[in-house]
C-alpha cells in the first residue's frame, strides 16, 4: 500500500524566511512519481512539480526548489524568502507505477497549513 | 489549457433533498475523471474513479447509492448526493485526465463546497 506522510501540520514563518515542508513516502513500486501541490484559502488545487523515482536531480524554479531522497524516501520543498502570497496549504502526493495509466489514482499527504506573516 | 471547471461553486441545501455537482474539462477531452472529498484542515480522500461511458470504480467504504457517479460525455462528469444530511457536508474536487501527451496529468477543478442543513 502506498502512504505519505506529511509530519508538520501548521509552520508559521516571517516574511523572507526560508521554509522547508518535508514529505515522507511508502511504496513498493519501483517505479513511482511523486508531486506537490499548493492549496491557497480558495481552495483550488495548484499543480507545483512532478517528479518520477529515477530522476534523483533536485530541481529549483524560482523561489521554489525540492530535494528528492531516495535512500530515505523523502522529496522536501524548500520555499526561500518567503512571500504572504504563499500562504496555503501545501499537499505531497504519491501515484502508482503506472501513473501514465487513465485509471491510476494519487494518494495524498494530510497537508501543511504554511502562514507566511508580514 | 487544461482547464477543469466545476458547478456549483457552493450549495447549501436540506436535509434529504439530493444535490448535483457538474464537473467540466473546458479544453481537452477527458477519459478519465476523479471525484475527491476534503473535511476542513483534512487531506484528499479518493472516492471514486469514472471513465467515460463506463461504471464508476468506487474506493472501499465510499457507498455507491448514496454518491452518484455519472460520466456520459468525454467533457462532462456528475456527481450527485442523494438524501444529503449534514454529514455530507464537505468540499467535493474533481479532476479531470485526457488519453496522452500533455493532458495526460490529472487536472483539478476548483471544488464546490456543500452544506447540508
Amino acid at each position: 500500500a502506498q502512504k505519505v506522510t506529511q509530519a508538520q501540520t501548521e509552520i508559521s514563518v516571517v516574511e523572507k524566511e526560508d521554509v522547508t515542508l518535508d514529505c515522507v513516502y511508502e511504496t513498493r513500486d519501483t517505479t513511482y512519481y511523486l508531486f506537490w501541490y499548493k492549496q491557497p484559502p480558495s481552495g483550488e488545487l495548484v499543480f507545483l512539480i512532478r517528479r518520477n523515482s529515477f530522476d534523483e536531480q533536485n530541481e529549483i524554479s524560482g523561489r521554489y526548489s525540492w530535494n528528492f531522497q531516495k535512500s530515505t524516501s523523502s522529496f522536501n520543498f524548500t520555499i526561500t524568502a518567503s512571500q504572504v502570497v504563499d500562504s496555503a496549504v501545501y499537499f505531497c502526493a504519491l501515484s502508482e507505477a503506472s501513473y501514465t495509466g487513465a485509471n491510476s489514482k494519487l494518494t495524498f499527504g494530510k497537508g501543511i497549513t504554511l502562514s507566511v506573516r508580514p | 489549457g487544461a482547464v477543469v471547471s466545476q458547478h456549483p461553486s457552493r450549495v447549501i441545501c436540506k436535509s434529504g433533498t439530493s444535490v448535483k455537482i457538474e464537473c467540466r474539462s473546458l479544453d481537452f477531452q477527458a477519459t478519465t475523471m476523479f471525484w475527491y472529498r476534503q473535511f476542513p484542515k483534512k487531506s484528499l480522500m479518493l472516492m471514486a474513479t469514472s471513465n467515460e461511458g463506463s461504471k464508476a470504480t468506487y474506493e472501499q467504504g465510499v457507498e455507491k447509492d448514496k454518491f452518484l457517479i455519472n460520466h456520459a460525455s468525454l467533457t462532462l462528469s456528475t456527481l450527485t448526493v442523494t438524501s444529503a444530511h449534514p454529514e455530507d457536508s464537505s468540499f467535493y474536487i474533481c479532476s479531470a485526465r485526457g488519453a496522452s501527451g500533455r493532458y495526460n496529468e490529472q487536472f483539478f477543478g476548483p471544488g464546490t463546497r456543500l452544506t447540508v442543513l
